[in-house]
């Protein structure tokens, strides 16, 4: 089974500023995929970047970016240029290619921007 | 594109009643729906996944009689709550998704569910 754990409950960063999320996880698997998923508190879920297992390039989607560690099973989030708009409970997440679309989710983290 | 939209978004039922949530996929063919429940500041934990015109595939844990799941159509899942009770309040999320592979999926707003 693929677990995803996520070590930060909560996370604050200042307006304007980096702040880094991070992500481990655990898979036997050559074959998945891994997904930031954003959630503000109108509770609808965000894609915010996803990435091939197979690729090494880390995915980059405007002020988000990831560190994909691939022998470390490390998946952090950059959120560079931080906006009051970007405070939402952030989730890291695994699929693996032979699952069917099942996705597992880290336990979150909630992230909170000072203006 | 790729809207999925949930009704109701949030309704109340009494302790004992049945409750029926819908899941559609507005602008594409979801080949593959999932059904997701979340407790305040809780991780998402999926409950089932469902196939147009298959037998929804239950998570362990999860009671299939309590938890009806139909996806009639590729752009319709149903959630039906039966015998509600308090304990089943929560915050119930659909996916969908277009391909088998499930590496796209689009999610739903969401539906708050209180039992009294």
């Amino acid at each position: 089974a693929q677990t995803v754990t996520q070590s930060q409950p909560e996370m604050s960063v200042q307006e304007a500023e980096t702040v880094t999320l991070s992500c481990t996880y655990d898979t036997s698997e050559s074959d998945y995929y891994l997904f930031w998923y954003k959630q503000p508190p109108s509770r609808q879920m965000i894609l915010v970047i996803r990435q091939e297992a197979y690729k090494q390039q880390n995915a980059t989607e405007n002020r988000f970016s990831v560190n994909f560690q691939k022998a470390a099973k490390s998946f952090s989030l950059k959120i560079s240029d931080s906006q009051l708009g970007d405070a939402a409970m952030y989730f890291c997440a695994s699929l693996r290619g032979t699952s069917y679309g099942k996705l597992t989710f880290g336990q979150g983290t909630i992230l909170t921007v000072h203006p | 594109g790729a809207v999925v939209s949930q009704h109701p978004s949030w309704v109340i039922c009494k302790s004992g009643t049945s409750v029926k949530i819908e899941c559609r996929s507005l602008d594409f063919q979801a080949t593959t729906m999932f059904w997701y429940r979340q407790f305040p500041k809780q991780s998402l934990m999926l409950m089932a996944t469902s196939n147009e015109g298959s037998k929804a595939t239950y998570e362990q844990g999860v009671e299939k009689d309590k938890f009806l799941i139909n996806h009639a159509s590729l752009t319709l899942s149903t959630l039906t709550v039966t015998s509600a009770h308090p304990e089943d309040s929560s915050f119930y999320i659909c996916s969908a998704s277009p391909g088998a592979g499930g590496y796209e999926q689009y999610f739903g707003p969401g539906t708050r569910l209180t039992v009294t």
